[in-house]
């Protein structure tokens, strides 16, 4: 069972560069997430989706873009990096409750 | 707004002492409660959940925590930790009035020490 696979896991990046992150799950779930975590702060949402073709704002959303165009699919996107974006992102999927992650994506700005 | 708060960023303990991770929250609404789990490099994984029903949870890998609704907490334990329990650990709330976002606290980062 493969479960939440994010990709890449690793990335370093030029400040004003793009990139996206692609989540896929293989759970049928129809929530998705992605959050950031940093040092002594947790993980914080950035964006989520409650199904395909549906986003929505987290609490740290500037500065990112997603897109759910198929169920199994959570792309994110930094159209234009910048040094405070470097953090380790992390995909997740529900059903309803309990969240299941990825591995995680650790992302260097510089 | 819910938050959740961990009242100790680290906790350092001896092998086969007991140990006790204390979480806070708070919510105009009944809520959802988990603990997660994170050894180094890796994502998380659910320790234990609750949901309803007993407020004393058992988890995996012999962790336990109590829901005490009065005092807003959801403190995680276990009676005799092992080197390998060194992780950090995320105490985490879902509201169940509709919608399923997880808000996690800060984390507890749990050194076992031989």
């Amino acid at each position: 069972n493969a479960g939440v696979t994010q990709t890449p896991k690793f990335r370093v990046l030029k400040t004003g560069q793009s990139m996206t992150l692609l989540c896929a799950q293989d759970m049928n779930h129809e929530y998705m997430y992605w959050y950031r975590q940093d040092p002594g702060m947790g993980l914080r949402l950035i964006h989520y989706s409650v199904g395909e073709g549906t986003t929505a704002k987290g609490e740290v959303p500037d500065g990112y873009n997603v897109s759910r165009l198929k169920k199994q699919n959570f792309l994110l996107g930094l159209e234009s990096a910048a040094p405070s974006q470097t953090s380790v992102y992390f995909c997740a999927s529900s059903y309803q409750t309990e969240a299941f992650f990825g591995q995680g994506t650790r992302l260097t700005v510089v | 707004a819910q938050s959740v708060t961990q009242l100790d960023s680290q906790v350092p303990v001896f092998e086969e002492a007991p140990v006790e991770l204390r979480c806070n929250y708070s919510s105009s609404v009944s809520v959802y409660l988990f603990w997660y789990v994170q050894y180094p490099n890796q994502g998380l994984q659910l320790l234990l959940k609750y949901l309803s029903g007993s407020t004393l949870v058992k988890g995996i890998n012999g962790f336990e925590a109590e829901f005490n609704k009065s005092q807003t907490s959801f403190h995680l334990r276990k009676p005799s930790v092992h080197i390998s329990d060194t992780a950090e650990y995320f105490c985490a709330v879902i509201r169940n009035t509709g919608g399923f976002k997880t808000i996690f606290g800060a984390g507890t980062r749990l050194f076992v020490k031989a």
